[in-house]
């Protein structure tokens, strides 16, 4: 059975920390993941693909542990807009089914 | 460009009626795929469909539910005789090729409630 686990949380976090949270995924076939930003009541919105060891951009970095099968997402100098829930995603081909989604992690950053 | 739009946004509906759930995906984009998202849950494949083709239909309750992505016009999400359990939030996406390339985009849902 395909899962993709995450803390669901909240993490409540102080203005301009860093915080970081894992994913694990149990489908060791798993080829690419993804994390999703999902603001309250609206759609999901790819924030970054990681599909090697890792991904970063500006002050979000994404980290891939085979090994282990997690992914991590570290968010630096965070901003009040980064509240948020943020969707960990595991894809393991075959088309769309192969899209496993975590049912995410609740983020709210506390001025 | 328009991202991909879905109506109504809001939908209410009573025990037995018909739900419909509209999708017009990106211009451009020739793969929609439905999803579901019950309250304090992840997200749920449902189908994805390319025009005039069911691609994969795996995640779909086996009654009730159907879906079409007709050659003109939306993609349609169908339930039949809703019950209380079908209350959710339904999201479409899109993408220009099939999913684990290009992200999907996502549409702003619909939050079907049922009473």
């Amino acid at each position: 059975r395909k899962e993709v686990e995450q803390d669901p949380g909240p993490f409540n976090v102080p203005e301009g920390a860093t915080v970081a949270f894992n994913c694990t995924y149990s489908n060791s076939a798993s080829q690419s993941f993804f994390w999703y930003r999902q603001d309250c009541r609206k759609e999901p919105k790819l924030l970054m693909s990681v599909y090697s060891s890792g991904n970063e951009d500006g002050r979000f970095t994404a980290q891939l542990n085979r090994a282990s099968q997690y992914i991590s997402l570290l968010i630096r100098d965070s901003k009040l807009s980064d509240s948020a829930t943020y969707l960990c995603v595991a894809y393991s081909g075959g088309g769309a089914d192969g899209l496993t989604f975590g049912k995410g992690t609740h983020l709210i950053i506390q001025p | 460009n328009a991202g991909v739009m879905q109506n109504p946004r809001h939908l209410v509906r009573r025990r037995g009626q018909e739900a419909r759930l509209r999708c017009s995906p990106m211009k451009g984009h020739s793969h929609v795929y439905w999803y579901r998202q019950l309250p304090e849950e992840g997200l749920k494949f449902m189908v994805y469909l390319q025009k005039e083709n069911i691609i994969d239909e795996s995640g779909m309750p086996k009654e009730r539910f159907s879906a079409e992505f007709p050659k003109e016009g939306p993609s349609i999400l169908r339930i039949q005789q809703v019950v209380r359990g079908d209350s959710a939030a339904y999201f479409c996406a899109s993408s220009p090729v099939p999913v684990g390339e290009p992200e999907q985009y996502f549409g702003p849902g619909t939050r079907l409630t049922v009473t």
